[in-house]
């Protein structure tokens, strides 16, 4: 079975600052994706960024950037110029085919406070 | 009404009571996910419907019980709930379950079962 684990349960930074939150993963498949998926306080939860495992280069979205390291089963998320508005908790996920239902499998989370 | 919205926003219940939460999606979306967020625990896929057939019970019990009617709808009867069963539950969508479509999540029900 696939598992995701967050080492960090709480980051916190100052505004404009850079961070990076850890993500590692077990799997024995090939071909699957990974997702950052964020849900502020009490509102929706929303993705982030994805990358495709046979894709060696690493995804960005604008701030949000990944360092994907396969063969290390490694998926970090870094936020650079960070923003009051990226407080929030920040999921690591992983996609992989079962019984053809594509499975998302959440790790544990870490919050981020971005301080001003 | 954009994205997935979910009713009611809070619930409270007894253990003895039976009461539902609603998920509809207004993405056109042919998939459609029940998960349980639980404090301090990983996301837990509940069910998953595909064009309005069930295709994944995660060894969920049958106190929990999902309906889908359409592929727009989707419902969760509780009745008889335990304690630890509160918790956040969030629905999802997504295009279809075959393939790693991005899935949209609503705002959640908070439960809490005295």
């Amino acid at each position: 079975a696939q598992t995701v684990t967050q080492s960090q349960p709480e980051m916190s930074v100052q505004e404009a600052e850079t961070v990076t939150l850890s993500c590692t993963y077990d799997t024995s498949e090939s071909n699957y994706y990974l997702f950052w998926y964020k849900q502020p306080p009490s509102r929706q939860m929303i993705l982030v960024i994805r990358q495709e495992a046979y894709k060696q280069q690493n995804a960005t979205e604008n701030r949000f950037s990944v360092n994907f390291q396969k063969a290390a089963k490694s998926f970090s998320l870094k936020i650079s110029d960070s923003q009051l508005g990226d407080t929030a908790m920040y999921f690591c996920a992983f996609m992989g085919a079962f019984q053809g239902a594509q499975k998302l499998v959440f790790g544990q989370g870490t919050r981020l406070t971005i301080n001003p | 009404e954009t994205g997935v919205t979910q009713t009611p926003r809070h619930l409270v219940m007894g253990m003895t009571n039976k009461k539902s939460l609603k998920c509809e999606q207004h993405l056109g979306h042919n998939a459609m996910y029940w998960y349980k967020q639980s404090a301090k625990k990983p996301l837990e896929l509940m069910f998953v419907y595909n064009f309005k057939e069930q295709t994944e019970n995660n060894s969920v019990p049958s106190r929990f019980s999902p309906e889908c009617p359409n592929s727009s709808h989707l419902f969760l009867h509780l009745h008889t709930l335990q304690p630890e069963d509160s918790a956040l539950y969030l629905c999802a969508s997504s295009q279809e379950a075959q393939a790693p479509y991005e899935q949209y999540f609503g705002p959640g029900t908070r439960l809490t079962v005295t």
